[in-house]
């Protein structure tokens, strides 16, 4: 079965600096990956995927994030973050021979003004 | 608007006492899953469907009954609910595109106590 793992419970960055939120996957075959956000009391919002095509992928409110095949990763990124980004952010992966969705444990993103 | 509806968004109840969590989507999209989101285990997926009258087992699905009778209704079951299903519980639907599996749409939440 297919698995994703957020290596980080917290992630503190300053606003304007770069941050990255971490993510490596494990399934068999093509992976379709997601990352998602989850404001304070609110469902999650779908930010960016990739299924095929180009490694960096560009998604919503400036995000992007990057796959690599061989290092079984899909790091989130974003070049200047905002006091505002700040909330929980999950990894996912959708096994297509399966159908089987799986996610992170979430990563909780600060910025600090 | 489109949009993914849940229905109650909080509930307490008591141990064996059936309980109905009803979710709604009116984007007529093909799959739709239930999840429930607990600290530090992120959300684990309960039941899945991928069309009317057709439904599957996630990751963790002692204790929950789905059922999908309708495209834009997947209400999940608990027949005798215990403490160990207090969570926060999401439904969440997505289309079945061409391109395989598509960027899913989540409702509220459901935060459910079992005492």
């Amino acid at each position: 079965a297919q698995s994703v793992a957020q290596p980080e419970d917290q992630v503190n960055v300053a606003e304007g600096n770069p941050l990255t939120v971490k993510c490596t996957y494990s399934v068999s075959g093509n992976p379709y990956l997601f990352w998602y956000v989850q404001y304070p009391n609110r469902g999650l919002q779908f930010l960016l995927k990739y299924i095929t095509g180009d490694n960096l992928v560009k998604g919503s409110y400036g995000f992007e994030a990057e796959f690599n095949k061989s290092q079984t990763s899909f790091h989130l990124k974003k070049p200047s973050a905002l006091v505002s980004d700040s909330a929980l952010y999950f990894c996912a992966v959708f096994a297509y021979n399966n159908n089987d969705m799986r996610f992170g444990a979430g990563t909780r993103l600060t910025v600090k003004p | 608007e489109a949009q993914v509806t849940q229905n109650p968004r909080y509930l307490i109840t008591v141990t064996g006492k059936k309980l109905t969590v009803t979710c709604s989507q009116n984007m007529n999209h093909e799959y739709m899953s239930w999840y429930r989101q607990d600290p530090g285990l992120g959300l684990r997926q309960i039941y899945y469907s991928m069309n009317v009258e057709v439904t599957d087992k996630g990751d963790v699905p002692e204790g929950y009954k789905v059922s999908r009778k309708e495209k834009r209704n997947f209400p999940l079951i608990l027949e005798s609910p215990s403490p160990n299903q207090t969570s926060l519980y999401f439904c969440a639907s997505s289309l079945l595109g061409r391109e395989g599996y598509n960027e899913q749409f989540f409702g509220p939440g459901t935060r459910l106590t079992v005492l």
